[in-house]
């Protein structure tokens, strides 16, 4: 079976610090695995991929996450954090039956401090 | 401009009423998606459609029916609405593996 967890379901960063978001999965398969973001009442924006390729996957706004399979981990980073990436972060895998469902983790909120 | 079209964005419900739900895609699209979100839960599949006529359960069926006549469309209904259902909705579609997914803005309903 596939489904997905995240660690935290909030971080609090200061405007310009490190950020880390926890994801751990499991899987029978060798997974797709993505992030979402989502702001404060918007839909679903794509952040990154991951599809058995490179196992560093580079996103948009400066994001990226690295695929550890010994760690059945999916972390999702950014070396500096802006006050515009406050918002909610999702860790989805992609079951590769069923329609190619995706199954979402929990949620991790995001806030970022002037 | 191409996407994924969800109708309404707001409704208000009376307990016992119903209501559909509409999802458009024009994309050409062979699997489309119906999810929910409540806080705390991240989002979970109601029901999906792996192409035009199909409809199979998600994760959280109970309560809900669907119909896929057209590969553009989408339906999610509610027969008999209840509290329980008050979430956001979202409609997606894909190409399939390896393609992405497109979401829809999302349905904002509320059961009273």
């Amino acid at each position: 079976a596939q489904s997905v967890t995240q660690l935290d379901s909030h971080v609090s960063v200061s405007e310009g610090t490190p950020v880390l978001l926890r994801c751990n999965y499991s899987s029978s398969y060798s997974p797709s695995l993505f992030w979402y973001v989502q702001h404060p009442n918007k839909g679903l924006q794509l952040l990154l991929k991951y599809t058995s390729a490179a196992t560093l996957v580079k996103g948009i706004n400066g994001f990226e996450a690295e695929f550890k399979k010994s760690e059945t981990s999916f972390h999702l980073t950014k070396p500096s954090a802006h006050m515009s990436d406050a918002a909610e972060y999702f860790c989805v895998v992609r079951f590769y039956n069923q329609g190619g469902k995706l199954i979402f983790g929990q949620g991790t909120e995001l806030s970022v401090k002037p | 401009n191409a996407g994924v079209t969800q109708t309404p964005k707001f409704r208000v419900l009376k307990t016992g009423q119903s209501m559909t739900l509409l999802c458009a895609q024009d994309m050409n699209h062979e699997y489309m998606y119906w999810y929910r979100q409540d806080p705390g839960m991240g989002l979970r599949l109601i029901h999906y459609s792996v192409g035009e006529g199909t409809t199979a359960k998600g994760e959280v069926p109970d309560g809900y029916n669907v119909s896929r006549l057209k590969k553009q469309n989408f339906l999610l209904g509610l027969e008999s609405a209840a509290p329980s259902q008050t979430s956001v909705y979202f409609c997606a579609s894909s190409a399939g593996t390896p393609y992405g997914y497109t979401f829809g803005s999302g349905t904002r309903l509320t059961v009273v």
